[in-house]
């Protein structure tokens, strides 16, 4: 299994450009989750899924919107770029929460670098 | 906001020794979880204790969970260097689909 691969690795945008950081996971997970990670901070939570068809909110959902149609992708578009949105964005996954009652261990990929100019 | 508030936010020690790690929130939760973050890498699950548990072992890892005082611990035994990274806290909320983390503790094992 590949767990939870994210692409691309690192990108350079201008401001006002839009883009998509794309999330697989081949682990037949339910919950899936984008974070964003600034310089010496904790994760913030940007969207999450908790299966396809159905996406919510998290902490810093504004300039960012997500969709599911299958359980292996979750793509996030970046609307129109900012330079507040440079940052390294992870992507999560985990299995249903419906069953556990709450998030459970999360599997994280590798994360893409975004600096916004 | 964040849920979880790690102490300390840096912490160095030499090889061998124990380092000790807290976490504290401020809502009921259902389980809180601890990670690990290689530099530049994604984070990497350690333990999980859900509510009604009150400590939990892997290989050097403890972790200990206070629900009356809304706080928990990780400690690591015998150190190495390997072990150098951040600790991040994450807590599922009571009823909450969403996990919140903290801002982590800086770990450096000096050999």
């Amino acid at each position: 299994n590949a767990g939870v691969t994210q692409t691309p690795k690192f990108q350079v945008l201008k401001t006002g450009q839009s883009m998509t950081l794309q999330c697989a996971q081949d682990m037949n997970h339910e919950y899936m989750s984008w974070y964003r990670q600034d310089p010496g901070m904790g994760l913030r939570l940007i969207h999450y899924s908790v299966g396809a068809g159905i996406t919510d909110q998290g902490e810093v959902p504004n300039g960012y919107n997500v969709s599911r149609s299958t359980t292996e992708d979750f793509p996030l578009r970046l609307l129109s770029a900012a330079p507040s949105q440079t940052s390294v964005y992870f992507c999560a996954s985990s299995y249903s929460i419906l069953v556990a009652g709450g998030p459970e261990t999360q599997y994280f990929g590798p994360g893409t670098r975004l600096l916004v100019l | 906001s964040q849920q979880g508030e790690e102490d300390p936010q840096a912490l160095s020690i030499q090889e061998g020794e124990n380092a000790t790690m807290n976490c504290s929130y401020k809502t009921s939760i259902n389980n809180l979880q601890w990670y690990r973050q290689n530099s530049g890498r994604g984070l990497v699950h350690l333990i999980l204790i859900r509510s009604n548990e009150r400590e939990k072992h892997s290989g050097r890892l403890r972790v200990t969970l206070d629900t009356s005082k809304k706080s928990s611990s990780l400690l690591i035994t015998a150190s190495r260097a390997a072990d150098t990274a951040s600790y991040f806290c994450a807590t599922a909320r009571e009823g909450a689909q969403k996990l919140v983390f903290g801002q982590g503790t800086r770990l450096t094992i000096n050999p």
